[in-house]
């Protein structure tokens, strides 16, 4: 059981180039989410998803597109990357059917926008 | 705005000590509080999950309380190892339904031999 799984572990961009952080898992979980964590900060929530075909803005999307075509898969697309964007991001998952189960989050993914 | 403060930032204790994280959220409607415990490099990982009935739960060494009236929790740790050396977060849930979690910025733990 591979739980959350991110690629890459790192990156590195120049500013105005794209990517897309991969994310997957594989526990049949309905709701995923997109987290960034900044040195010293909280994780706060860019996007997340309470199903395939379902996605919504978290407390900073600004810059960043999410997909969820499969219950699975929920990539972040970075269109024009800035260096406001280094950071590390999580993706994490959660089941909807019991109020108090464990969210489980992916290893991360470093990135550095220079 | 749903918020949640941690203390103290950062700690350092010799191995084998105790020591007690602290977590105060002002989130609404309250589901649950949960603990993660994050090493450096590595995604969190649950410790304890707590709902709004359960004033303590435990995990081997680690020990959460809750107190949903001052809305406080606190995290305690027994006979700490120099593997407890990370970051623990506290995370509150709100009760609407996306599962909004709210995050506090964690307390950084050093155990030291």
């Amino acid at each position: 059981n591979a739980g959350v799984t991110q690629t890459p572990k790192f990156r590195i961009l120049k500013i105005g180039q794209s990517m897309t952080l991969q994310c997957t898992q594989d526990m049949n979980h309905n709701y995923m989410y997109w987290y960034r964590q900044d040195p010293g900060m909280g994780l706060k929530l860019i996007y997340y998803s309470v199903g395939a075909g379902i996605t919504d803005k978290g407390e900073v999307p600004n810059g960043y597109n999410v997909s969820r075509s499969t219950t699975e898969d929920f990539p972040l697309r970075l269109e024009l990357a800035a260096p406001s964007q280094t950071s590390v991001y999580f993706c994490a998952s959660i089941s909807h059917r019991e109020t108090n189960e464990k969210l489980f989050f992916g290893s991360g993914t470093q990135l550095s926008v220079l | 705005k749903n918020q949640v403060e941690q203390s103290p930032q950062s700690l350092i204790i010799l191995e084998g000590k105790n020591c007690t994280l602290q977590c105060n959220y002002t989130v609404s409607p309250f589901s649950n509080l949960r603990w993660y415990k994050q090493d450096t490099g590595r995604g969190p990982v649950s410790l304890t999950i707590m709902t709004f009935s359960e004033n303590t739960k435990s995990n081997g060494r680690y020990t959460a309380t809750l107190d949903a009236d001052t809305k406080q929790s606190s995290l305690h740790i027994t006979a700490s190892q120099l593997s407890d050396s990370a970051s623990y977060i506290c995370v509150v849930s709100a009760d609407t339904g996306r599962r909004a979690l709210t995050f506090g910025s964690g307390t950084r733990l050093q155990v030291q031999p």
